[in-house]
């Protein structure tokens, strides 16, 4: 099995600050790799896709980077808004794998 | 408009069975692959299952923590998307939700395991 290391698993920042989230994976995934934002009871979304690809709609202060073991995510300007759970997955095998989350709340 | 909507999830005693449906609407379901993911109480997301198209033979890959308990199917004529959960353990307790190519989201449907 793939293990995904997320990390930090919280952080707290104000609105306007640049977020840095980053997933290890234990083996190289190519680029197969996805960001996902969830708040609080409701379902995942898709911010990027492929590592890098900024899902249709999704604000483009959201951006993803990375290949291989290391990837990602960056919020460059924090919004009220983006106050959430931010999860990493990869689907290069299975069993698909998340990161263990990254709750981002208001300092 | 892409949509999954989740139902048959309850309340449940160990040892029991559900069977859970994603209806989908919105986009050709026959053709994509789907997948269940769930996630307990105040806890991380897990996936469960997928399932191929048509094309792929309708082939499945499951989570070894459900592997020989939970039945992934679909039925494209419907296009509905199922998952036959048996012998319940507390610790399947979760949201359950359906996923088109980890993109498009169904809401979820809540599992418990209570006796």
């Amino acid at each position: 099995d793939i293990q995904m290391t997320q990390s930090p698993s919280s952080l707290s920042a104000s609105v306007g600050d640049r977020v840095t989230i980053t997933c290890r994976t234990s083996q190289g995934i190519r680029n197969d790799l996805g960001w996902y934002q969830q708040k609080p009871g409701k379902a995942p979304k898709r911010l990027i896709y492929a590592a890098s690809s900024l899902q249709s709609g999704v604000p483009s202060r959201f951006s993803g980077s990375g290949s291989g073991t290391e990837f990602t995510l960056t919020i460059s300007s924090l919004q009220p808004e983006d106050f959430a759970t931010y999860y990493c997955l990869q689907h290069n095998s299975y069993p698909r794998t998340f990161g263990q989350g990254t709750k981002v709340d208001i300092k | 408009e892409v949509q999954l909507v989740e139902s048959g999830g309850g309340l449940v005693q160990p040892g029991g069975s559900l069977r859970l449906s994603c209806a989908a609407s919105g986009f050709t379901f026959s053709d994509h692959y789907m997948d269940w993911v769930r996630q307990a109480p105040g806890k991380g997301l897990e996936w469960v299952a997928r399932i191929r198209n048509k094309a792929d033979s309708y082939t499945t890959e499951y989570a070894a923590s459900v592997k020989g308990r939970f039945t992934i199917s679909r039925d494209d004529s419907k296009n509905s998307l199922y998952l036959q959960i048996n012998s319940l353990k507390t610790e399947d307790t979760a949201m359950y939700y359906c996923t088109r190519d980890y993109d498009k989201w169904g809401q979820g449907t809540l599992v418990t395991v209570s006796s």
